[in-house]
């Protein structure tokens, strides 16, 4: 059975702290992404990466690095975490070109406080 | 204007009923389309594919325009287990591989 593992489901951390978000996925793929979840505004892009090392910004990244030094693994990182980046993470990965389906994990619910 | 428009609804539709949603896509490189489904308080999951000459899955239909560029999904002989958010996902095939996400349509089903 396929699977994208989030480490945490629930984290609640302090303004100013820098947060780590990490993300495994078992299936060999080589794109990985992060997605931020918030009412009214839907599934919104952070971050991609398509190998090991490479990261593509994607529609909202200000606030957010990654990094990806293997290719099971996927890290979004919140350097000075702020109340407005409460939300839902949402990991994926997806084989190369021409894949028919994302596969998410289950989610972070990150409040900041 | 967003890449990817739903009416969010929520649509309250009675069990057995038919339902449609729509979804609208501005980039009209896009090539790739579908139809997710996301639990409450659960990830998103893959509902099914949209192909241009419209395709079927049990009581789930969807069909692709590219020439008005919308997208749509009918649920016939709706069942309490289809409520649910549907999220309408679009795939440009150049460049990277992002997906854009509508906000997602709120669908519940009442006995």
């Amino acid at each position: 059975d396929v699977k994208v593992t989030q480490s945490s489901r629930y984290l609640v951390k302090r303004t100013g702290e820098k947060v780590f978000l990490e993300c495994v996925q078992d299936m060999d793929h080589e794109n990985m992404f992060w997605y931020r979840q918030d009412p009214g505004l839907g599934l919104r892009l952070i971050y991609f990466s398509y190998d090991v090392k490479m990261k593509e910004k994607g529609d909202i990244p200000e606030g957010y690095s990654v990094s990806r030094e293997k290719k099971e693994r996927f890290s979004l990182i919140l350097e000075s975490a702020s109340t407005n980046q409460t939300s839902m993470y949402l990991c994926a990965s997806t084989q190369p070109r021409d894949w028919t389906e994302a596969f998410f994990g289950q989610g972070t619910r990150l409040t900041v406080v | 204007r967003k890449e990817v428009e739903q009416d969010p609804g929520p649509f309250n539709v009675p069990e057995g009923a038919t339902v449609a949603f729509n979804c609208t896509y501005s980039n009209s490189a896009s090539q790739s389309f579908f139809w997710y489904r996301q639990d409450c308080r659960k990830e998103p999951k893959l509902l099914m594919s949209v192909y241009s000459s419209g395709n079927e899955d049990g009581r789930f239909t969807a069909q692709l325009n590219r020439a008005s560029q919308y997208i749509s999904l009918l649920i016939r002989d709706s069942k309490l287990s289809d409520s649910a958010t549907y999220l309408c996902v679009v795939r440009s095939n150049f460049g990277n591989e992002k997906l854009t996400f509508g906000t997602g349509t709120r669908l519940t089903i009442i006995p």
